[in-house]
């Protein structure tokens, strides 16, 4: 969906350095989502928001913060990163009627 | 706290026939919403097909059906006719009307397997 974006796509880091992923987009939706996907486990939500400065914790919250100063922007922060957080990152939308969640095309983080 | 159990881990299915993936879920509740996503190689989630619990009609979208159990809490996908690049991994979720933020709750997820 041309209207989701995720940056950066691809990211190496090492444990213990801070990371920010970003997500962006232009449909004007109130409901942003992060999740993360593990094999087995599908996809967990981390935090989410559902506007600007009202966010919630997920499942699998710990070891992340989220901040959305303006509505088209929701940024998840992995303020010490570690191994265990290695994994790909989904960011979504909803909104509309129907408040069917939209995805991004993900970021794969490798922590080493 | 609801689940969503997806009991086949990978299928495989000849091209031009049909394959039922299996979903069941647990709820307490009556009135939710339930979807299949597909995870095609690009990894783009892609929103294949939704059903609202109050509804007893089966959800169908082409060649993608639905068989919908409420009193069983199943949520089977068929895919009929199957094509080359139906070849992905197909995800299970479960959104509560209840509970706030209108969140997912996925399966862990069905590899399908496309053979020509």
């Amino acid at each position: 969906d041309a209207g989701i974006t995720q940056s950066p796509r691809h990211k190496v880091t090492e444990t213990g350095t801070p990371v920010t992923l970003r997500c962006h987009q232009t449909e004007n939706h109130r409901y942003m989502y992060w999740y993360r996907q593990d094999p087995g486990h599908g996809l967990r939500l981390i935090h989410y928001s559902y506007g600007v400065k009202d966010t919630d914790k997920g499942e699998v919250s710990d070891g992340y913060s989220v901040s959305r100063s303006k509505t088209e922007d929701f940024l998840l922060t992995l303020e010490s990163a570690t191994s265990s957080q290695t994994s790909v990152y989904f960011c979504a939308l909803a909104g509309g009627s129907t408040y069917e969640q939209y995805f991004g095309p993900g970021t794969r983080l490798t922590v080493t | 706290a609801q689940t969503v159990t997806q009991s086949q881990p990978e299928m495989s299915v000849q091209e031009a026939e049909t394959v039922t993936l299996s979903c069941t879920y647990d709820t307490s509740e009556s009135d939710y919403y339930l979807f299949w996503y597909k995870q095609p190689p690009s990894r783009q989630m892609i929103l294949v097909i939704r059903q609202e619990a109050y509804k007893q009609q089966n959800a169908t979208e082409n060649r993608f059906s639905v068989n919908f159990q409420k009193a069983a809490k199943s949520f089977s996908l068929k895919i009929s006719d199957s094509q080359l690049g139906d070849a992905a991994m197909y995800f299970c979720a479960y959104r509560s009307t209840l509970e706030y933020g209108n969140k997912l709750v996925f399966g862990a997820g069905t590899i399908l397997r496309v053979k020509s």
